[in-house]
């Protein structure tokens, strides 16, 4: 089975400080997903990914950046956290882009709290 | 843009009972949907996958059918037991951008 791994499951910051969520898969995908999922909005993608030092912006990209330097591993970057980021925030991968067939496999997930 | 709807936002049924849920899309020029199941705190779970040749796909107690014409998947799932209760999501694939757009989902509580 797929595995994606999230460096942490919970993570409490300050405003204005540098985070950095970390995201690993195990089996080779292509593409990376970072999404952020808040009550009644469902899930909105951020950043993604569909190859090593390729990023492509989301829906939301505002505030954050991102870094793919190896195939495996994809970090999600607050440059400046915000009260507004507080939020669940998920990495997912898959195998290859618009694949009709292609499955998404979701992390644990990260809930962020800037306080 | 492909706005995802799931109503209703909860639904909560005696075990046994099979389970009806709705997602609904507005574009129909999808590659794939598929549905999800989310435990409290947790990440994603993949349940089904229907590509857009696909009418229906099944999985032990869980069917899910898709009518891109009407825009409209349903996710049935028989004989509901308390292991069921989640939410479930549901996901269309875009055909202009393959980009995923979610809905927020159904939270479903099964009572023993």
């Amino acid at each position: 089975d797929v595995k994606v791994t999230q460096s942490s499951r919970y993570l409490v910051k300050r405003t204005g400080e540098k985070v950095f969520l970390e995201c690993v898969q195990d089996m080779d995908h292509e593409n990376m997903f970072w999404y952020r999922q808040d009550p009644g909005l469902g899930l909105r993608l951020i950043y993604f990914s569909y190859d090593v030092k390729m990023k492509e912006k989301g829906d939301i990209p505002e505030g954050y950046s991102v870094s793919r330097e190896k195939k495996e591993r994809f970090s999600l970057i607050l440059e400046s956290a915000s009260t507004n980021q507080t939020s669940m925030y998920l990495c997912a991968s898959s195998l290859e882009w618009g694949a009709t067939n292609e499955k998404l496999f979701f992390g644990s997930g990260t809930q962020l709290s800037v306080l | 843009k492909q706005e995802v709807t799931q109503i209703p936002a909860a639904l909560s049924v005696p075990e046994g009972e099979n389970l009806v849920l709705n997602c609904s899309f507005t574009d129909s020029a999808i590659y794939n949907l598929q549905w999800f199941r989310q435990d409290p705190g947790k990440g994603l779970t993949s349940l089904l996958l229907i590509q857009s040749s696909q009418r229906e796909q099944t999985s032990g107690r869980l069917n899910a059918s898709l009518d891109k014409s009407s825009g409209r998947s349903t996710l049935y799932i028989a004989a509901s037991q308390p292991g069921d209760s989640a939410t479930y999501l549901c996901a269309v694939g875009a055909l202009y951008d393959y980009k995923l757009s979610f809905g927020a989902g159904t939270t479903v509580t099964v009572r023993a």
